[in-house]
């Protein structure tokens, strides 16, 4: 079953403005992972935040991240014609120190206008 | 570095044939994973691998068959394709489960 669900499914703007993508969750977790995949491509990691950060930057990328609310943003500031990709989340259940991987969401499709 | 590298990019097979596509990773990582993507779906976990001789079933494990007899290589098998399996498929790879997964560029497969 989809443990993570982005919001919105689309998303077009235009080159300069900031991109929000969020992501809602349904279990605990351990942390949550968000990767980008451009077309045809696989999918490349971005930024891991753990359960206990609220918060974490790398580079133009923000996350944030609500256990209280299962929820995680995704802020790209000042897009650029290469952030034209699909955005995932993923979570890793917390399943007593099981193993078995990730689950991802459906992704947000982001379309930077030049 | 190679990375994760996936064998054959694209395929198409018809009902009931049977196929293995490749996933080999140069990194020596012990966590190797088999997803499948669909349009509308995001990733599902099909079958991983937590070591060499170590395998189990993910979320979507029916019709696919891995063996991971080495460290390197974590090959998954159609026994009998069926157009439901019609996706594209990624390997990834990792130190453990809850990193960062190297993901391949996936094969691409077609069941007619």
């Amino acid at each position: 079953s989809q443990q993570g669900e982005e919001d919105p499914q689309a998303l077009s703007i235009q080159e300069g403005e900031n991109a929000t993508m969020n992501c809602s969750y349904k279990t605990s977790i351990n942390n949550l992972q968000w990767y980008r995949q451009n077309s045809g491509r696989g999918l490349v990691h971005l930024i891991l935040i753990r359960s206990n950060e609220r918060e974490k930057h790398s580079g133009r990328l923000r996350v944030t991240l609500d256990t209280s609310k299962k929820s995680s943003s995704l802020l790209i500031t000042a897009s650029r014609a290469a952030d034209t990709a699909s955005y995932f989340c993923a979570t890793d259940r917390d399943s007593g120190g099981g193993a078995d991987g990730l689950t991802f969401g459906k992704g947000t499709h982001l379309i930077i206008q030049p | 570095n190679a990375g994760v590298t996936q064998t054959p990019k694209f395929q198409v097979l018809k009902t009931g044939q049977s196929m293995t596509l490749q996933c080999a990773q140069d990194m020596n990582h012990e966590y190797m994973s088999w997803y499948r993507q669909d349009p509308g779906m995001g990733l599902r976990l099909i079958h991983y691998s937590v070591g060499a001789g170590i395998t189990d079933q993910g979320e979507v494990p029916n019709g696919y068959n891995v063996s991971r007899s080495t460290t390197e290589d974590f090959p998954l098998r159609l026994l009998s394709a069926a157009p439901s399996q019609t996706s594209v498929y990624f390997c990834a790879s990792s130190g453990s489960p809850r990193v960062p997964q190297h993901f391949g560029d996936g094969t691409r497969l077609s069941i007619l």
